[in-house]
């Protein structure tokens, strides 16, 4: 049992570039969710989805694009990286509303 | 929107101290609160979970309650040891919508 992996730990973009990152989950759960961490903003919400074939906009949207097309699975794309999305990406799940588990993280940097 | 705040943002203690982090929240119409604990460079682990209609949970040396009405949630961590430093976050998540809304942690050093 994995728990919530997530694909690739360590990026590093040039302005313009796209790319995706893939979070896996093997607990059978409904809701999944891509959260930033930026240091002195704490966690916010990016996209979310609960269920599989559906997604809808958290806190911070713009730039980003997700898709769930598994229940397993749930992909954060960049079509144009820009310097201020360097962060470190959280991907979690959750079994409905309940606690919600995460995986190890995506360190990326946007040159 | 939810805002949620974590004071003090940074907390040293010597091994063996008892002690208590807070976590206050302004809209009191939560779902439930979620600890976790986050170690430098690391993903986030789930400490516990506090329902709305629930008062406190505790899970070991660890013990957290919630007060709704006055918008606050403490964790109580009893006889702490250096394996406890890390930073502590709390997750407020609300009735309505799907969101949590986390607090920017709390950095707890236990000196052995």
């Amino acid at each position: 049992n994995a728990g919530v992996t997530q694909t690739p730990k360590f990026r590093v973009l040039k302005t313009g570039q796209s790319m995706t990152l893939l979070c896996a989950q093997d607990m059978n759960h409904e809701y999944m969710y891509w959260y930033r961490q930026d240091p002195g903003m704490g966690l916010r919400l990016i996209h979310y989805s609960v269920g599989e074939g559906t997604t809808a906009k958290g806190e911070v949207p713009d730039g980003y694009n997700v898709s769930r097309l598994k229940k397993q699975n749930f992909l954060l794309g960049l079509e144009s990286a820009a310097p201020s999305q360097t962060s470190v990406y959280f991907c979690a799940s959750s079994l409905t509303t309940n606690e919600q588990f995460f995986g190890p993280g995506t360190r990326l940097t946007v040159l | 929107k939810q805002e949620v705040t974590q004071i003090p943002a940074a907390l040293s203690v010597p091994e063996g101290e008892n002690l208590v982090l807070n976590c206050s929240f302004t809209d009191s119409a939560i779902y439930n609160l979620q600890w976790f604990r986050q170690d430098p460079g690391k993903g986030l682990t789930s400490l516990l979970l506090i329902q709305s209609s629930q008062r406190e949970q505790t899970s070991g040396r660890l013990n957290a309650s919630l007060d709704k009405s006055s918008g606050r949630s403490t964790l109580y961590i009893a006889a702490s040891q250096p394996g406890d430093s890390a930073t502590y976050l709390c997750a407020v998540r609300r009735n309505t919508g799907n969101q949590f809304y986390f607090g920017t942690g709390t950095s707890l050093t236990v000196i052995p």
